[in-house]
């Protein structure tokens, strides 16, 4: 079975620009949480979604968003970048229950200049 | 309220002798808590979970416990290997599919 995928793995981009990232979740599972991971907070959740509705939200301004697709494929987007958002962004695939395993991709390294 | 909380960020230990990662956490009515590892530039990999039926569970070289009574749990890695030179974190739900994650400590196993 194929394992959690991210695209892309290396993304550069200014301030103010916005971005799109994308995961696409193992086979047969429903969920798709986001987290962030940054030298100084550290593995933080984004948001998660479960048959393409978000279902939980973590404590992140607006400008991170996310989305996903009928095929449990998801994207989020981050708009207005600051340089504070450089981070890896990690997704995260189960099949939607509390207990259920969380399987990760191998994240995106996001710079921000 | 930090949820769960590793207290040790690194940790060094020789190889084939014992290491131990521990945990503490807060009050919750549902105690379920999971162990994963780190390696640089990679995402995290599941290694083991408990839940509060249990005191013990082991798979292979890596066992953890938890202590109820003292909100800790921790997780015994015999015997390390170099291999085993990662990031732990610990980590336990606080919503569907929301895991928090504790800040982590780094191993590293001296061959």
């Amino acid at each position: 079975k194929a394992g959690v995928t991210q695209t892309p793995r290396y993304l550069i981009k200014t301030r103010g620009q916005q971005v799109t990232l994308s995961c696409s979740p193992i086979s047969g599972h429903r969920s798709v949480s986001w987290y962030q991971q940054t030298p100084g907070q550290g593995l933080q959740f984004l948001f998660e979604y479960f048959s393409e509705t978000q279902r939980n939200k973590g404590n992140f301004p607006g400008r991170f968003s996310g989305r996903q697709f009928s095929n449990s494929r998801s994207e989020m987007n981050v708009s207005t970048l600051e340089l504070g958002d450089s981070a890896l962004y990690l997704c995260a695939s189960s099949s939607g229950t509390a207990t259920d395993t969380q399987y990760f991709g191998p994240g995106t390294r996001l710079t921000v200049l | 309220d930090q949820q769960v909380k590793q207290n040790s960020p690194s940790l060094s230990v020789q190889e084939g002798r014992i290491s131990i990662l521990n945990c503490d956490y807060t009050n919750s009515m549902f105690d379920y808590f999971l162990w994963y590892k780190k390696y640089p530039a990679e995402g995290p990999t599941f290694l083991i979970s408990i839940s509060s039926i249990k005191d013990k569970n082991e798979d292979g070289r890596f066992t953890v416990f938890l202590n109820k009574s003292a909100k800790h749990l921790s997780l015994h890695i015999v015997p390390s290997q170099p291999g085993d030179s990662a990031v732990y974190f610990c980590a336990r739900p606080t919503g569907a599919n929301n895991l928090f994650f504790g800040t982590g400590t780094r191993l590293t196993v001296i061959p």
